[in-house]
């Protein structure tokens, strides 16, 4: 059974940094495209990060220079590493994959809440 | 980036009715579209992908259509479990985008 488990949500300061996590079972993380897709209180779906199987990654101008997506393919999880944390980056963050970069495996997502 | 424009961005509707969402791309994306289903506190679920093809397991009263820049998502007799907000999502471009989204609340 594929499965989804993001980990590494809470509050912060604004300006510090915040890494989740999402391990994978079921399927190998380094040959899928794997995302990170976040949703603000009361809002719509916001793509962040995505990687893709032969490792290329790429950003939404929102966290680019700020956000970097990773992969351990030994512990076969994701990662996204934040850094410069604003109160806009508050949200619930999903992980999600697909064999195209579509998503039909989601996370239950974590909570991010960047505050004073 | 490419933006998805959806609407409505919400509207009312009762059981058994046939339902159309619209999305539109702002430059041609062929048919490099999913579209998703959000209830509240949980995750999306993907409906369809390549505009038109059915994920599996999703009923066959969902249908998408359209290729370039405008596109469709159809509940063809809406049933209870479907009030839920959709969205779309391009996947054209290495950049991602989603759609705001649309409500479909009941009436």
């Amino acid at each position: 059974e594929v499965q989804l488990v993001e980990t590494g949500g809470g509050l912060i300061q604004p300006g510090g940094s915040l890494r989740l996590s999402c391990a994978a079972s079921g399927f190998t993380v380094s040959s899928n495209y794997m995302s990170w897709v976040r949703q603000a209180p009361g809002k719509g779906l916001e793509w962040v990060s995505v990687i893709y199987s032969g490792g290329s990654t790429y950003y939404a101008d929102s966290v680019k220079g700020r956000f970097t997506i990773s992969r351990d393919n030994s512990k076969n999880t994701l990662y996204l590493q934040m850094n410069s944390l604003r109160a806009e980056d508050t949200a619930v963050y999903y992980c999600a994959s697909g064999r195209r970069p579509y998503f039909n495996y989601w996370g239950q997502g974590t909570l991010v809440t960047v505050s004073s | 980036a490419i933006r998805m424009t959806q609407s409505p961005s919400s509207f009312s509707a009762s059981t058994g009715d046939r339902v159309t969402i619209t999305c539109r791309a702002s430059q041609g994306i062929s048919s490099y579209l999913a579209w998703y289903q959000q209830k509240p506190g949980k995750a999306p679920k993907l409906l369809i992908y390549a505009a038109s093809t059915l994920q599996s397991g999703v009923p066959s009263r969902f249908s998408g259509s359209g290729s370039g820049t405008d596109f469709t998502l159809t509940i063809s007799c809406l049933q209870s479990e479907d009030f839920a907000t959709y969205y779309c999502q391009q996947y054209y471009s290495y950049l991602l985008t989603f759609g705001g989204g649309t409500k479909v609340e009941i009436k």
